[in-house]
């Protein structure tokens, strides 16, 4: 099965400007959450999705949102970028959103907002 | 507010010995825990988890233990090679919590050859 994929890659955006980033989860997993990490905060729980629908959101200003669409793949779009929102932006995928279910991250998103 | 703890920014060790990374927790709901093996500007990579059911669990090198009464668990991993020279996070989860995984600071791991 191939793994989670994230894009871009690499992104540089100016303050002010939204982003967008996407997730495609592995085959058959309906759960998508997302993490920032940075050296200040480390790895911080953004969201997660359920089909379709948001089940859990962390401590992040509205500026973060997201959605998941019925293949399973999910956008999350940060507006009015901050320079504090520079950082590796990640994506994890498990098959329920049940606690225990291992979720399994792909290679991030490097966001870097001047 | 740090749910979870990994009081050791770093840890060396040579070759063929073993590793062992800590971990705390203070949140008495936390009943499913993880470790992550990461490399600089890439995803972290599943290693082994543990329930709250159990307090040992083993796949080939690692080794995780979990004592709920001091609420702190361990990664072992034996023997230990350079490739396994990483950051290593430590994670917890809820059934209240859903999916949301609550991560450590990480300790850097070097394995000296």
């Amino acid at each position: 099965k191939a793994g989670v994929t994230q894009t871009p890659r690499y992104l540089i955006k100016t303050r002010g400007q939204q982003v967008t980033l996407s997730c495609s989860p592995i085959s058959g997993h309906r759960s998508v959450s997302w993490y920032q990490q940075t050296p200040g905060q480390g790895l911080q729980f953004l969201f997660e999705y359920f089909s379709e629908t948001q089940r859990n959101k962390g401590n992040f200003p509205g500026r973060f949102s997201g959605r998941q669409f019925s293949n399973s793949r999910s956008e999350m779009n940060v507006s009015t970028l901050e320079l504090g929102d520079s950082a590796l932006y990640l994506c994890a995928s498990s098959s329920s959103q049940r606690a225990g279910e291992t979720q399994y991250f792909g290679p991030g998103t490097r966001l870097l907002v001047l | 507010d740090q749910q979870v703890k990994q009081n050791s920014p770093s840890l060396s060790v040579q070759e063929g010995r073993i590793s062992i990374l800590n971990c705390d927790y203070t949140n008495s709901m936390f009943d499913y825990f993880l470790w992550y093996k990461k490399y600089p500007a890439e995803g972290p990579t599943f290693l082994i988890s543990i329930s709250s059911i159990k307090d040992k669990n083993e796949d080939g090198r690692f080794t995780v233990f979990l004592n709920k009464s001091a609420k702190h668990l361990s990664l072992h991993i034996v023997p230990s090679q350079p490739g396994d020279s990483a950051v290593y996070f430590c994670a917890a989860s809820a059934r209240e919590y859903g999916n949301k995984l609550v991560f450590g600071a990480g300790t850097i791991l070097r394995v000296k050859s």
